[in-house]
């Protein structure tokens, strides 16, 4: 089964800028969606298809995928900001959907 | 505005069963796929099911298959999860989650508050 690797966590200070990876097998040749997840709250999308926002997430969340890495980069960092991230894919092999184990975002 | 609300969770003892719901409003439920997430204490998202608009296909990860079923409603627009011979770690909170789009490696845009269920002795 397909597997997604993230970083456990990352720590910057606020307005700087945060870049949360996303590691598979042949990554560029699929679609990453990215979730931020506040404690006790439920996932909110931030990115779809890679690079897309959805609308009232700002223009600081951004995406991008290639190779074998995707990466969530937000920048000017707030402290509204600190919570967990998850990248998103679907296995096309088993027609599964596959999360990567979360990035905890720390704003110092 | 689009709802997502689940309910049926709770505490139930190792080998018995359980059945969720998810009533959904704000959006033609009759014509998205669905999903359910769930996540244990302390831990990451873990994929559970998926259903097609229509119910017409259903796909499970491994470690729920051939103990849940996931089906829907739609004059309801409810989603459910039936689950049984449940297991300590299948406790949980359990989250349904719409599609934004119509194609199988879609985003999921909305997400209910969750529902919690613990499997205990």
């Amino acid at each position: 089964s397909y597997v997604l690797t993230q970083p456990p966590s990352v720590s910057v200070a606020p307005g700087e800028t945060a870049r949360i990876t996303c590691g598979g097998n042949n990554l560029g040749s699929k679609s990453v969606h990215w979730y931020q997840q506040r404690p006790g709250q439920a996932p909110v999308l931030v990115i779809y298809y890679n690079r897309d926002r959805p609308s009232g997430i700002p223009e600081r969340f951004s995406g991008s995928n290639s190779g074998n890495t995707a990466t969530l980069t937000i920048s000017w960092v707030e402290a509204g900001d600190e919570a967990d991230y998850y990248c998103h894919v679907w296995d096309s092999t088993n027609h599964h959907q596959v999360f990567g184990g979360g990035t905890k975002l720390t704003v110092l | 505005q689009v709802q997502l609300v689940e309910s049926g969770g709770g505490v139930v003892q190792p080998g018995r069963s359980l059945r969720l719901s998810c009533a959904a409003s704000g959006f033609t439920f009759s014509s998205y796929g669905m999903h359910w997430v769930r996540q244990a204490p302390g831990k990451g998202l873990e994929w559970v099911a998926v259903i097609s608009y229509d119910g017409s296909n259903k796909y499970y990860a491994d470690s729920v298959k051939g103990r849940f079923t996931i089906s829907r409603d739609n004059f309801k627009n409810t989603l459910y999860l039936q689950m049984t011979s449940l297991r300590a770690e299948d406790t949980a909170v359990y989250y349904c989650a719409k599609v934004g789009c119509s194609s199988p490696n879609c985003h999921f845009d909305f997400w209910g508050q969750g529902t919690q269920v613990t499997v205990s002795s």
